[in-house]
């Protein structure tokens, strides 16, 4: 157990549709980093918040966005899914950049 | 543009064997990570690597960061099956825009 936990675990939606993904990080993590994992991408860097501000962005498309709230949880919102961004969503937490914990993930499968 | 390319991408060996897997870059990290992955989970941080030419063991497992922090490679001696999982190396690049970016992985599977 990372100490780093996500809901929900699985996902399922139609395309149109918009979701939010929640994390919560370890206790006295300050950054949270997002990534989208499917089959034919690897793991991919979508966004990182520190103390609840941006602090980079990666492959993040226009039509997603994430936010690190004052208790430091921190959501991705989805919108106008499409079937493609079907895929593992993870959250990590980390002191330092270089030593991340990840949650177990949410499944999003858009039919 | 993938940063870090991993090889083999997948390797099937039997218990006891010893195999090597490697992360290269024509990029310089300032450190490098790696990580296993097992399905349905998320990955879980085995190591880092700070200084070139730095060599790391976790029991069966050694780990050695490049000279010019610019490569890593993870060896494995007699592969035990809860060895099975796919490996990512990952690290942080040290020029331009900050990015922390994962390699292509190798996904190991080791038959009992």
């Amino acid at each position: 157990d990372s100490g780093v936990t996500q809901t929900p675990k699985h996902l399922i939606t139609a395309t149109g549709q918009r979701v939010t993904l929640r994390c919560s990080p370890r206790s006295g993590d300050l950054s949270v980093y997002w990534y989208q994992q499917s089959l034919d991408q690897g793991l991919q860097f979508l966004i990182q918040y520190y103390n609840g501000e941006e602090r980079a962005k990666g492959n993040i498309l226009e039509r997603f966005s994430a936010q690190q709230f004052p208790d430091l949880h921190s959501e991705l919102n989805l919108s106008s899914l499409e079937l493609g961004d079907s895929a593992l969503y993870f959250c990590a937490s980390s002191v330092l950049a270089d030593t991340q914990y990840f949650g177990p993930g949410t499944r999003l499968t858009v039919l | 543009t993938q940063l870090l390319e991993q090889s083999p991408q997948f390797l099937s060996i039997q218990e006891g064997e010893n195999l090597t897997v490697y992360c290269n870059s024509s990029s310089v990290f300032s450190s490098l990570q790696w990580y296993r992955q097992e399905p349905g989970e998320g990955p879980v941080l085995l190591v880092t690597v700070v200084t070139g030419g730095e060599v790391k063991k976790l029991k069966r497992l050694t780990f050695q960061f490049g000279d010019a922090r610019k490569d890593s490679s993870l060896h494995i001696t007699a592969a035990q099956p809860g060895d099975t999982g796919l490996y990512l190396c990952a690290g942080a690049t040290t020029s331009g825009t900050y990015k922390y970016i994962f390699g292509t992985g190798t996904r190991l599977k080791v038959l009992a």
